[in-house]
């Protein structure tokens, strides 16, 4: 069975700071891997993903994640956070047939302070 | 282009009783989903629809909890009777169907308080 750890459930920073959120999987069969972000009175949103092809993948404002098979990890990082991402982010797991059921982790909560 | 449409936002309820869940999902999404979120925890499936048919409804615990999506469009996930351990936020999503991009569309959810 698939499962996902998210190793911190907060993480606070400073802006301009860099930040890493890690995530860790659990699968006997190969997976699709997704951040996914709640900010503050919004639905979760789609940050970034990986299917397959290069291993380091990037969303639009900066934040990366890169895909490690042999330690299971899929951690985001992102070399200097504002304010604005202040908000939730979810580590998720699919896998392949598994018609975009999508696993997700308990989440971290990442708090940007001035 | 309009998101996924859930309501209503808040709802307490007491123990025993029921209540409903609605959702409309975005224009064109075969896919729908509903997700229970306990707080603390992550979103946790309780049952995928495509079109009007089910896919998974694994999780879904079935001696309460029923779900329907007449028409292959709006849903209705429902709660009878309600436990205190239901209290939770629940999600509804939408994709287009087919593949396995992940890319969920996730309306603001439905927050359910059981006293």
């Amino acid at each position: 069975a698939q499962s996902v750890t998210q190793l911190d459930s907060q993480v606070p920073v400073f802006e301009e700071a860099p930040v890493e959120l890690r995530c860790n999987y659990s699968s006997s069969v190969s997976v699709y891997l997704f951040w996914y972000v709640q900010y503050p009175n919004q639905g979760l949103q789609l940050l970034l993903k990986y299917l397959s092809g290069s291993t380091l993948v990037e969303s639009i404002n900066g934040f990366e994640a890169e895909f490690n098979k042999s330690q299971t990890s899929f951690h985001l990082r992102k070399p200097s956070v504002h304010i604005s991402d202040t908000a939730e982010y979810f580590c998720a797991v699919s896998f392949s047939g598994g018609y975009n059921k999508l696993i997700f982790g308990a989440g971290t909560r990442l708090a940007v302070h001035p | 282009e309009a998101g996924v449409a859930q309501s209503p936002r808040y709802k307490i309820i007491e123990k025993r009783q029921s209540v409903a869940f609605w959702c409309n999902p975005i224009s064109g999404h075969a896919t729908l989903y509903w997700y229970q979120q306990i707080l603390g925890q992550g979103p946790k499936l309780l049952i995928q629809f495509q079109n009007n048919g089910v896919v998974d409804d694994s999780q879904l615990p079935k001696d309460r909890f029923s779900a329907e999506r007449l028409k292959g469009v709006d849903s209705t996930l429902k709660i009878q009777p309600a436990k205190l351990e239901d209290s939770a936020v629940y999600l509804c999503a939408s994709s287009f169907a087919g593949g396995n991009t992940g890319e969920l569309f996730f309306g603001e959810g439905s927050r359910l308080t059981v006293l």
